[in-house]
């Protein structure tokens, strides 16, 4: 099946800095990406959705000057967490959806855990 | 709001058990229904999904049932394997728009050996 790649899987930052985490599509073009963010034994929240050559759309209560987003390619999108504090602590995963050879499909990656000292 | 509502939280099953978790949803316009299973620090990985036209979907152990009548589908697992036990997100959207996946809760599923 189609494969997505997120890097990296593992972040540890000092508060204050940013981050930034990359999601591909390895073997087809994705002109949407969704983000979401996941906490310890809950379920998946979507953050944004991530549009190729245009901005992305935020979820309600998602500051979108915290969490930057970019999809400048039809296989990469990245989320950056700026100034980050702990309690943006969490697992970060994107998924892409095959523009081509839709089926409804999401294709998920396997998530970045990112952890703010 | 657009919820998907999935019970149990969290479900125990002995081997060779049938395990059943179940999900009811509100908006009447989604018309696709797939249940995805995450291990331990990984992404999501779809594992069965229904259209609406259908009230039963069977892919080796799992199954999913569908009744649109009462807004509620559930998934079956069949021989549940010690391999099997993950946490479970039944899902729903529509496939025309925005395309976005509403999640249920979770399931926490552990099979004892």
């Amino acid at each position: 099946g189609a494969v997505v790649s997120q890097h990296p899987s593992r972040v540890i930052c000092k508060s204050g800095t940013s981050v930034k985490i990359e999601c591909r599509s390895l073997d087809f073009q994705a002109t949407t990406m969704f983000w979401y963010r996941q906490f310890p034994k809950q379920s998946l929240m979507l953050m944004a959705t991530s549009n190729e050559g245009s901005k992305a759309t935020y979820e309600q209560g998602v500051e979108k000057d915290k969490f930057l987003i970019n999809h400048a390619s039809l296989t990469l999108s990245t989320l950056t967490v700026t100034s980050a504090h702990p309690e943006d602590s969490s697992f970060y995963i994107c998924s892409a959806r095959d523009t081509i050879g839709f089926t409804g499909e999401l294709f998920f990656g396997e998530g970045s855990r990112l952890t703010v000292l | 709001q657009q919820q998907v509502k999935q019970s149990p939280q969290s479900l125990i099953v002995q081997k060779g058990g049938i395990s059943i978790i179940n999900c009811a949803y509100e908006n009447t316009a989604f018309d696709y229904f797939p249940w995805y299973q995450q291990f331990p620090g990984k992404g999501p990985a779809l594992l069965i999904a229904i259209r609406p036209d259908v009230s039963e979907k069977k892919e080796g152990r799992f199954t999913i049932s569908f009744n649109k009548s009462a807004k509620q589908f559930s998934l079956h697992i069949m021989d549940s394997q010690p391999g099997d036990s993950a946490t479970y997100f039944c899902a729903a959207t529509q496939l025309q728009g925005a395309q976005k996946l509403v999640f249920g809760q979770g399931t926490r599923l552990t099979i004892n050996p």
